[in-house]
């Protein structure tokens, strides 16, 4: 099947920091890629879409000046949480659909922020 | 509004047959999917629903009935690797995935 890998896979900074994290879709052509946030015991929420060539669509409720998203390729998304603080910290999961039917989504490995 | 409902949390024994439901209300449907989820790890693709019925794969197994707004994914045979979060997720007519919250199934021996 389809792979996405995601990077780094578990990061700490320090506050006020930024943190970037990498989603590429290494056997497909991700034409559109998403990005998820999910809290411990909490379901995926969705943050925003992305579509390659594209300004991102934020989900209502996240900011777009500290979660900067850039798919400047049909194969690397990316994710930048600028200015980070203590909650922020969360599991951040990236998925990948190419142009195919039935939608299927391809997730990457998740990236575990942690901000001191 | 959008809303997927399904149990918080369930329990089975080892070897048995467990029945996770989904129930949803949604804006359009373009097919339901479920994932499950082992702690600290990304969703993995179980199986898509789109037309009316039981789809086999496995000791895995879903149902769909779009009259009803249901689905329920069927686990037989139990394996204690099994313990996992599952999500249900309906595509909504702008092709957008709504989230389940999922449901955390515990398998004892």
């Amino acid at each position: 099947g389809a792979v996405v890998s995601q990077h780094p896979s578990w990061v700490i900074c320090k506050s006020g920091t930024s943190v970037k994290i990498e989603c590429r879709s290494l056997d497909f052509q991700a034409t559109t890629m998403f990005w998820y946030r999910q809290f411990p015991k909490q379901s995926l929420m969705l943050m925003a879409t992305s579509n390659e060539g594209s300004k991102a669509t934020y989900e209502q409720g996240v900011e777009k000046d500290k979660f900067l998203i850039n798919h400047a390729s049909l194969t690397l998304s990316t994710l930048t949480v600028t200015s980070a603080h203590p909650e922020d910290s969360s599991f951040y999961i990236c998925s990948a659909r190419g142009a195919r039917e039935t939608g299927e989504l391809f997730f990457g490995e998740g990236s575990r922020l942690t901000v001191l | 509004g959008q809303n997927i409902d399904q149990p918080t949390e369930m329990t089975a024994t080892e070897g048995a047959i467990v029945q996770i439901n989904c129930t949803y209300q949604t804006s359009g449907f373009n097919g339901l999917f479920w994932y499950q989820q082992h702690a600290g790890e990304a969703p993995t693709f179980l199986s898509y629903n789109v037309l009316d019925g039981l789809e086999e794969k496995g000791r895995f197994s879903s149902f769909l009935s779009r009259s009803k707004g249901y689905s329920y994914l069927l686990l037989k045979e139990l394996q204690m690797k099994d313990s996992a979060s599952y999500l249900c997720a309906v595509m909504d007519s702008n092709y957008q995935l709504i989230w389940g919250a999922g449901t955390k199934l515990i398998i004892k021996p």
